[in-house]
């Protein structure tokens, strides 16, 4: 059982707009940056957001990421059959000294 | 370029041993956090370990005692030398560029940069 919940699986049609949620405590959401990655099939993980909010280079602005108290949440808009893949949150946890990651969020583009 | 390739894995005994081997190029490894991140199959991400740029080192609980990891400045290279090898331990090992930084807004734990992982299988 991960730290960090995300739902197991999320679905949108091409052009939708989708978000993927992540929540956590006091001792990490609460009280630390978070962090998301994409993994597309059969792929390395790829930093899609950091800090929260803030997109690396070349990470299209249809990405987008927020956090409020303990949760946080990935917004995908404009929905394209490439968004297809794994997404996992993550974050520093006070308590456990140490870092940890959502369960991660399938995406499935219909 | 900037990039981390992985190598050393492969089918490895209950109680045997592995030397997984990540050679960076486009920076330097001795300069950056550097951690290992792995994925049991069909699994989720789960952190290994890092080692700092002051030479620091850290371990998941599930790895600590088994595993070593370390650096060979040199060749600009990072290692994980993992003993005492279980089923559980089967998986994809990826290298990353990051690790844990603070600031006045708290803890950031990231990572940048990914090889293209190696696979570990533990089975007799």
């Amino acid at each position: 059982q991960s730290v960090l919940t995300q739902p197991p699986s999320a679905s949108g049609t091409p052009g939708q707009r989708v978000t993927i949620s992540c929540s956590g405590s006091s001792s990490n959401i609460g009280s630390n940056y978070v962090y998301w990655y994409q993994q597309l099939p059969g792929t390395a993980p790829k930093l899609l957001i950091y800090r929260n909010n803030q997109r690396p280079s070349g990470v299209p602005d249809r990405f987008s990421g927020s956090k409020s108290g303990t949760s946080a949440s990935l917004a995908i808009s404009g929905l394209r059959s490439e968004d297809e893949a794994d997404y996992y949150c993550a974050a520093w946890d006070d308590s456990l000294s140490g870092g940890v990651f959502g369960g991660g969020t399938k995406l499935t583009v219909l | 370029e900037v990039q981390l390739v992985e190598s050393g894995g492969g089918l490895v005994q209950p109680g045997g041993s592995l030397r997984l081997s990540c050679a960076a190029s486009g920076f330097t490894v001795s300069s950056n956090y550097m951690s290992w991140v792995r994925q049991a199959p069909g699994k989720g991400l789960e952190w290994v370990s890092v080692i700092y740029s002051g030479g620091s080192t850290y371990y998941a609980d599930s790895v600590k005692g088994r595993f070593t990891i370390s650096r060979d400045n040199s060749k600009n290279t990072l290692y994980l030398q993992m003993n005492s090898l279980r089923a559980e331990d089967t998986a994809v090992y990826y290298c990353a560029r990051g690790g844990a930084e603070y600031d006045s807004s708290g803890y950031y734990w990231y990572f940048d940069l990914w090889g293209r992982g190696t696979l570990v299988t533990v089975s007799s």
